[in-house]
């Protein structure tokens, strides 16, 4: 079965730099989550869309932004990166919102 | 107060034991929840959902949800090596965000 897939798998980005995390939800899911985990931590959620509109917000930074495309394929911008953006993001998606959300592999990003 | 709390771990259960998990959320209006498990690295992957008060059994694994408490735990029965991981429980809010726990970190001792 199709599952979420996320890319890069793996970033490297210097510090001020910008990056980009794409996710591609399982098909037919209309919703998609973006967390945060860092080293030792529970995953942070940041923002979430449902039918390409933003759903609700989390912790994320104002430095980064969000949006659901038409396919329902969304996208993570991360600008002015610092060292503490280190961490593992995830994309969840689900088939509407209070459902079950499966998660894909995560893209873990490290700023030196 | 964080939307979800679960109990400090690490847990460690002989293997054939039962582990029990134990989660509280503070959002009364929440109205679905979720167990994931998560190795080290890995993404979190879902184990069980319920969305009703009881019991929710699968396999080795029976969720319990209790509204009026606001409680829900895991029980994972004949626990197995395999079974060594982080434990999340989740929480979809009245505002629609899914809300994690800081996870249990089981063990399950050969």
């Amino acid at each position: 079965a199709a599952g979420v897939i996320q890319s890069p798998r793996h970033l490297i980005k210097e510090k001020r730099e910008t990056a980009t995390l794409k996710c591609y939800p399982i098909p037919r899911h209309d919703t998609v989550y973006w967390y945060q985990q860092g080293p030792g931590q529970d995953p942070q959620f940041l923002i979430s869309f449902y039918e390409k509109m933003q759903s609700d917000k989390g912790s994320i930074p104002d430095r980064f932004s969000a949006q659901q495309f038409s396919d329902y394929h969304s996208e993570l911008n991360m600008s002015s990166l610092e060292l503490g953006d280190s961490a593992l993001y995830f994309c969840a998606s689900s088939l509407g919102l209070y459902a079950e959300a499966f998660f894909g592999q995560g893209t873990r990003l490290t700023v030196v | 107060q964080k939307e979800v709390e679960q109990n400090s771990g690490p847990l460690s259960v002989p293997e054939g034991a039962i582990a029990s998990l134990n989660c509280t959320y503070s959002d009364r209006g929440s109205q679905s929840f979720f167990w994931y498990r998560q190795y080290s690295g890995k993404s979190p992957e879902l184990i069980m959902f319920i969305y009703s008060n009881g019991d929710k059994e699968d396999g080795r694994f029976t969720a319990q949800l209790n509204k009026a408490s606001q409680y829900v735990s895991l029980l994972i029965r004949d626990s197995q090596p395999s079974d060594s991981a982080t434990y999340l429980c989740a929480v979809t809010n009245t505002g629609n965000q899914f809300y994690f726990g800081t996870g249990t970190s089981l063990t399950v001792i050969p």
